[in-house]
């Protein structure tokens, strides 16, 4: 019984098109965020959701917009899909702040 | 701006040896540390952790050492085994209403037979 999933595992799509990734957890946490990790493996923050409410948002293009429809999921829509945005995308849920923060198994996303 | 540094991409140690990973950080105001152990196609997985006002903290083969003065931390693994092979991350918390885990760009432990 996976903790964090996350659908679809991977996924390759054209230039332009719009995606989605969806993200639920069966922890009971509170706090449920966005990574991406690039060609340099370097994993870094997207969102982070509290409770429904958008508590981080860093820097990243308008076309990403995540939507948490309760405390369980958060799922990640992607418009406009550009070269760039060719990464290994990553869902996590934690207690909040400085907690423990526990990870899907990530969804790698492909655009041609 | 890299916060979380981790110099060394790649380690290779015998098993049953100690291996050490090192890490590095800038901002003053972290004050939780972790590391995620991460193999190929899944997502990281948390390990063990220390708070700044802690230097050590075990928990079982693995040991985290905590220098804040030289804003330095190392997880020591002993004995390794050939299951521990995988990319390890450092990542460091800075307590507050926004706060991120910001990651390391990871170093990759292979432990040779």
């Amino acid at each position: 019984d996976t903790a964090v999933s996350q659908t679809p595992k991977y996924l390759v799509t054209q230039m332009g098109n719009d995606k989605s990734i969806k993200c639920e957890q069966n922890l009971g946490h509170d706090t449920m965020y966005w990574y991406k990790q690039d060609s340099k493996k370097f994993l870094k923050i997207m969102f982070s959701y509290n409770n429904k409410e958008l508590i981080i948002n860093e820097t990243v293009p308008n076309r990403f917009s995540p939507k948490s429809p309760d405390k369980a999921h958060l799922n990640l829509h992607i418009n406009s899909l550009e070269l760039g945005d060719s990464a290994v995308y990553f869902c996590a849920a934690g207690m909040g702040t400085g907690a423990i923060q526990y990870f899907g198994a990530g969804t790698r996303l492909s655009v041609l | 701006d890299q916060q979380v540094k981790q110099n060394s991409p790649s380690l290779s140690v015998q098993e049953g040896r100690i291996s050490i990973l090192n890490c590095d950080y800038t901002n003053s105001m972290f004050d939780y540390f972790l590391w995620y152990k991460k193999y190929p196609a899944e997502g990281p997985t948390f390990l063990i952790s220390i708070s700044s006002i802690k230097d050590k903290n075990e928990d079982g083969r693995f040991t985290v050492f905590l220098n804040k003065s030289a804003k330095h931390l190392s997880l020591h693994i002993v004995p390794s085994q050939p299951g521990d092979s995988a990319v390890y991350f450092c990542a460091a918390w800075a307590t507050g209403t926004a706060s991120k885990l910001t990651f390391g760009t990871g170093t990759r432990l292979q432990v040779t037979l």
